[in-house]
């Protein structure tokens, strides 16, 4: 079985900041990574994903995650954040199973 | 990608009663499934819906609650029965694409219930 750990339930930064969105992950088998975005009374958009190749990926808005396998861990990255990047961040795991997801990150950008 | 639509978007209803929920994918898919999200949660998959055969449900959810039906490819229904407030929650349909090599899964916009 796969598991998902979002180590941060809120985070709050300030416009043009960088932030970095903390996944941890569990599987006893090879697995797929990805990086999902919900915006407010809206449903999920995929923000990027890791298949396999290069362990840096980058997705849409100026996101981008690297793929750790020794720390099991798939953090996503911003260098600035715009205010229309609140939403909700959910970092989700694809093994021998359905995507397992985690709790989610809610990102809050103030102006 | 694919679009990816859900009716109805969201509804009001009572409990004891039960709700249909459509997903129709505009592309042909390989695997579609039903997930539930929680106010203020995290998604947990309610099960995969098979074509032409029983859908196979998760840990905690039951055919009796929550059938599902997949008559074709690219179109599935969720039934959530009986229901009570506990039910109150954004349903959302999720697929992998034919067209697509990879595992990746795409969602629907969801469908809001509240159960008064």
């Amino acid at each position: 079985a796969q598991s998902v750990t979002q180590l941060d339930s809120q985070v709050p930064v300030f416009e043009e900041a960088p932030v970095e969105l903390r996944c941890n992950y569990s599987s006893s088998v090879s697995v797929y990574l990805f990086w999902y975005v919900q915006y407010p009374n809206q449903g999920l958009q995929l923000l990027l994903k890791y298949l396999s190749g290069s362990t840096l990926v980058k997705g849409i808005n100026g996101f981008e995650a690297e793929f750790n396998k020794s720390q099991t861990s798939f953090h996503l990255r911003k260098p600035s954040v715009h205010i229309s990047d609140t939403a909700e961040y959910f970092c989700a795991v694809k093994g021998n199973t359905p995507l397992v997801f985690g709790k989610g990150t809610r990102l809050s950008v103030i102006a | 990608s694919a679009v990816i639509s859900q009716k109805p978007s969201r509804d009001i209803c009572q409990r004891g009663t039960s709700l249909t929920i459509q997903c129709q994918v505009d592309s042909q898919v390989t695997m579609m499934f039903w997930y539930r999200q929680q106010p203020g949660q995290s998604l947990t998959l309610i099960a995969t819906a098979n074509q032409g055969s029983e859908a196979t449900y998760e840990s905690g959810f039951v055919i009796d609650k929550f059938p599902i039906s997949r008559p074709n490819l690219t179109f599935s229904t969720l039934t959530v029965s009986n229901m009570s407030p506990e039910d109150s929650s954004i349903y959302l349909c999720s697929v992998i694409l034919l067209a697509t090599s990879t595992d990746t899964q795409y969602f629907g916009p969801g469908t809001r219930l509240t159960v008064l």
